[in-house]
């Protein structure tokens, strides 16, 4: 069975340093990996996506991921945050071939201090 | 207005009272599902359907029901709800991928989340 864990529930950082938000998977087979952010009394959206090919996924925002098969990564970064990237940011995994139905980690909480 | 839509967006209610949440589509999805959201666990899969007449529990399906009236419908019920049951759900539809030979990925497109508040 798939399962993410998001290694920090909670990041404070300052207005223009660059971030990591860690994601690990485990599954026992390939796999598809995405990124979510939740914007404040607001529903999920997608930041990016991996399905295949290149294993750097560039999404919205400026946000981009590095799918790192064998130590069973997808960790998100940018290299410059913006008070307006505060948010909660969940990775999902899901597994080609099977139900599709994808596995949330707990998420974490980016907060973008001034 | 939004591709996936919910109503209510809030409500608060008593101990042993109905609720039901309904979300409607406009994407023309076949698969729908519900979330649930607390705090610190992240989203648990509560129900899903591939289609009108295929519905499934999630993880965390006791004390729930669900109803798929339409392709485009799909409702969440709390027959008798219970203070543990204030949370915050999600609604969500997912596709297929024609450039992958209509196969689906998992990637779901998220309502704006309807708060219930069980007193």
């Amino acid at each position: 069975a798939q399962s993410v864990t998001q290694l920090d529930s909670q990041v404070p950082v300052f207005e223009e340093a660059p971030v990591e938000l860690r994601c690990n998977y485990s599954s026992s087979v390939s796999v598809y990996l995405f990124w979510y952010v939740q914007y404040p009394n607001q529903g999920l959206q997608l930041l990016l996506k991996y399905l295949s090919g290149s294993t750097l996924v560039k999404g919205i925002n400026g946000f981009e991921a590095e799918f790192n098969k064998s130590q069973t990564s997808f960790h998100l970064r940018k290299p410059s945050v913006h008070i307006s990237d505060t948010a909660e940011y969940f990775c999902a995994v899901s597994e080609p071939g099977g139900s599709y139905i994808p596995t949330f980690g707990r998420g974490t909480s980016l907060i973008v201090h001034p | 207005d939004a591709d996936v839509t919910q109503t209510p967006r809030n409500r608060i209610t008593k101990t042993g009272k109905r609720i039901m949440l309904e979300c409607s589509q406009t994407k023309g999805h076949d698969r729908m599902y519900w979330y649930r959201q607390d705090p610190g666990l992240g989203l648990r899969l509560i129900y899903y359907s591939f289609d009108v007449k295929d519905i499934n529990k999630g993880e965390i399906s006791d004390g729930y029901s669900v109803s798929r009236q339409a392709q485009a419908k799909f409702s969440l019920s709390l027959e008798s709800a219970i203070p543990n049951q204030t949370a915050l759900y999600f609604c969500a539809t997912s596709d297929s991928y024609r450039s992958l030979g209509g196969t689906h990925t998992g990637e779901l497109f998220f309502g704006e989340g309807s708060r219930l508040t069980v007193l």
